[in-house]
């Protein structure tokens, strides 16, 4: 079955360090996301793309970075992780078009101490 | 005020009841609108779109008024299966078509 996978599942991490996440679709979409979740706040986009020479901020883009390879692969980079970072993050991706339906990664739960 | 509210619940329902969800968005020209479900510590997953005049599935009934600017989901003869949290997506117009999910409400339902 197609899928969206991430890595890694989970991570703890200090503050300062550098993280990437990393997220590879199977399922030939073209658009793909990452989206933050904390508890009380509900998923929050922190990038997206529309193909690989599209990239545009959500919106809460602010100590992130992102990084499309191809089309099957969204990256997300904390250059320096700091504690307020620490969230649930899920890769998502629809077709393009104005395709509806996203498609979730099974998320990554990163701690940042 | 938010781009989509819920309540957040949890809703603690016996197995076999009815229960009802709402949700109200701010953007009156918001275009697309859907039900997703997310179980502990899981992705989310589509359940339903939401159709201007209503619209089923087996046990689960979403309904749209545009005039209140509010969604609905509707679970008939509830499951241990269905506690999860479930979502209210709405989509706006547009270029980017913006997708804003809900914080959801957690539904337990309980033996």
């Amino acid at each position: 079955d197609a899928d969206v996978t991430q890595t890694p599942r989970n991570r703890i991490t200090k503050t300062g360090k550098r993280i990437m996440l990393e997220c590879s679709q199977t399922k030939g979409h073209d658009r793909m996301y990452w989206y933050r979740q904390d508890p009380g706040l509900g998923l929050r986009l922190i990038y997206y793309s529309f193909d690989v020479k599209d990239i545009n901020k959500g919106e809460i883009s602010d100590g992130y970075s992102v990084s499309r390879q191809a089309q099957a692969k969204f990256s997300l980079s904390l250059e320096s992780a700091i504690p307020n970072q620490t969230a649930l993050y899920f890769c998502a991706t629809s077709v393009g078009g104005g395709g509806t339906e996203q498609f979730f990664g099974p998320g990554t739960r990163l701690t940042v101490l | 005020r938010k781009e989509v509210e819920q309540d957040p619940g949890p809703f603690n329902v016996p197995e076999g009841a009815t229960v009802a969800f709402n949700c109200t968005y701010s953007n009156s020209a918001s275009q697309s609108f859907f039900w997703y479900r997310q179980d502990c510590r899981k992705e989310p997953k589509l359940l339903m779109s939401v159709y201007s005049s209503g619209n089923e599935d087996g046990r689960f009934t979403a309904q749209l008024n545009r005039a209140s600017q509010y969604i609905s989901l509707l679970i008939r003869d509830s499951k241990l299966s269905d506690s999860a949290t479930y979502l209210c997506v709405v989509k706006s117009s547009g270029g980017y078509q913006k997708v804003t999910f809900g914080i959801g409400t957690k539904l337990q339902v309980i033996p």
